[in-house]
């Protein structure tokens, strides 16, 4: 089970802005722990997309960015494309696990 | 170019074993953590375990613990994961994925191998 939620679905019409929150607690967001983002296209694995809350790999497109306050994350997307239809997961560590990843619920883009 | 490539699906009965392989090439093995994270179909990441070439040191997720085995051999820059007492609800598809250090993010990650558990 995740301990960091996201919503199950966000939609958006081309070119429009959309978000993706993900809220945890004091023991993994909270507590400081990095945020980082993926993308999962349909049969493909994840990609990274955002690190350390806000930073892009080389290649990301800065159309996707990233925040972090106080318990929660969060995803923007704007200029919202056809090829932005696809999963998205946010992942961080938490202190009150053993071993101690965790991912998020994942959310679904839908471009409209 | 970093490359993490993993072995070919598996079908397995339940109450059996399943060992994973994970082949890194492009970067030095040693240096970076390895993580295993599934998917049941339709699902969401599960993050699994992770292990330090370097140092031996592992960490896995509470569920898994004692059902989980991660080993590896420096000299063919290979990491596997062997997971025991296969049930249905561990039909997924099995990823590998390196990080810096245990909890940071996972930069690159392997094609994935489906592991079906059936009678």
């Amino acid at each position: 089970q995740s301990v960091l939620t996201q919503p199950p679905s966000v939609s958006g019409a081309p070119g429009q802005r959309v978000t993706i929150s993900c809220t945890g607690s004091s023991s993994n967001i909270g507590a400081g722990y990095d945020v980082h983002w993926y993308q999962q296209l349909p049969g493909t694995a994840p990609k990274l997309l955002i690190y350390g809350n806000r930073n892009r790999p080389s290649g990301v497109p800065d159309r996707f960015s990233g925040s972090k306050s106080g318990t929660s994350a969060s995803l923007a997307i704007t200029g919202l494309q056809a090829e932005d239809e696809a999963d998205y997961y946010c992942q961080s560590y938490d202190s009150s696990l053993s071993g101690s990843t965790v991912f998020g619920t994942g959310t679904k883009v839908t471009v409209l | 170019q970093v490359q993490l490539v993993q072995s070919g699906a598996e079908l397995k009965k339940p109450g059996a074993s399943v060992k994973v392989s994970c082949k890194a090439s492009g970067y030095t093995f040693t240096s970076y953590d390895i993580n295993w994270v599934r998917q049941a179909t339709g699902q969401g990441l599960e993050w699994m375990a992770w292990m330090n070439p370097d140092n031996g040191h592992t960490g896995y997720a509470q569920k898994l613990q004692g059902r989980i085995t991660m080993t590896w051999n420096t000299s063919i820059s290979t990491a596997y994961m062997e997971l025991s007492s296969l049930r249905s609800e561990d039909t997924a598809v099995y990823y590998c994925a390196r990080a810096v250090v245990a909890g940071t993010e996972l930069d690159y990650w392997g094609q994935g191998t489906l592991v079906t558990v059936s009678s």
